[in-house]
């Protein structure tokens, strides 16, 4: 079974610069969660699907990040204007539904602001 | 509001040395608990988790940890550590009143010494 994909794995832009993270969840995973990890610290959600609706977006900020999950398989995560702040590992997880026990994650986008 | 605690933020063990990493939990939350590793510019693996029954749970890569409901832990344990081990470590507490989320541990950064 493949896993959830992401990409780019690296991204390097200037602050105020836009930027977009792509996610493909497992096959048949009606969930997909964003997370955003700072160094030295624990993944924050910051966004929930299930299929194409938000089910959570109390964590994203919405001045300048925005996600959509159009078809409900595969999701886009972007970030317009970036700050150096948002300099963090982006993950993307999947799972079966919003009641699952376990998410499964992608291997994550390194994102550099300078 | 729920939250897991790693007192431990750094540890340094010998190759070949036992090795605990601790995990606190909110008192009186449904134990679902995950222990995941974090690789050096890898996405999270799973080692282990625990939802009900024996409280000493078994998983990957020879680790294992013991759940006590008394003492609102949840300890990663490994008799011989390898210095393939050398990563970061999360506990992860399902949360799961409304829809089910992670609450991730800030983490506890593991260095093995030859």
């Amino acid at each position: 079974e493949a896993g959830v994909a992401q990409s780019p794995r690296y991204k390097i832009i200037e602050k105020r610069q836009s930027v977009a993270f792509w996610c493909n969840p497992i096959s048949g995973h009606a969930t997909l969660y964003w997370y955003q990890q700072i160094l030295g610290q624990g993944p924050k959600l910051l966004i929930q699907f299930q299929n194409n609706g938000v089910v959570d977006d109390s964590q994203l900020p919405k001045d300048r990040f925005s996600a959509e999950r159009l078809k409900g398989v595969d999701s886009t995560l972007k970030i317009q204007p970036a700050k150096l702040e948002d300099s963090a590992v982006y993950l993307c997880a999947s799972s079966l539904t919003t009641i699952s026990y376990e998410q499964y994650f992608g291997p994550g986008t390194r994102l550099t602001v300078t | 509001a729920q939250s897991v605690t790693q007192p431990d933020i750094h540890i340094t063990v010998s190759e070949g040395a036992s090795l605990e990493l601790r995990c606190n939990y909110s008192y009186g939350a449904t134990p679902y608990l995950f222990w995941y590793v974090q690789s050096p510019g890898q996405g999270l693996q799973l080692l282990l988790k625990y939802f009900s029954g024996d409280t000493l749970v078994q998983g990957i890569k020879g680790f294992e940890a013991e759940f006590k409901r008394s003492q609102s832990s949840f300890n990663l344990r490994k008799p011989s550590v390898h210095w393939s081990d050398a990563a970061e470590y999360f506990c992860v507490h399902l949360a799961t009143s409304g829809t089910y989320k992670y609450i991730f541990g800030t983490g506890t950064r593991l260095k093995v010494l030859a």
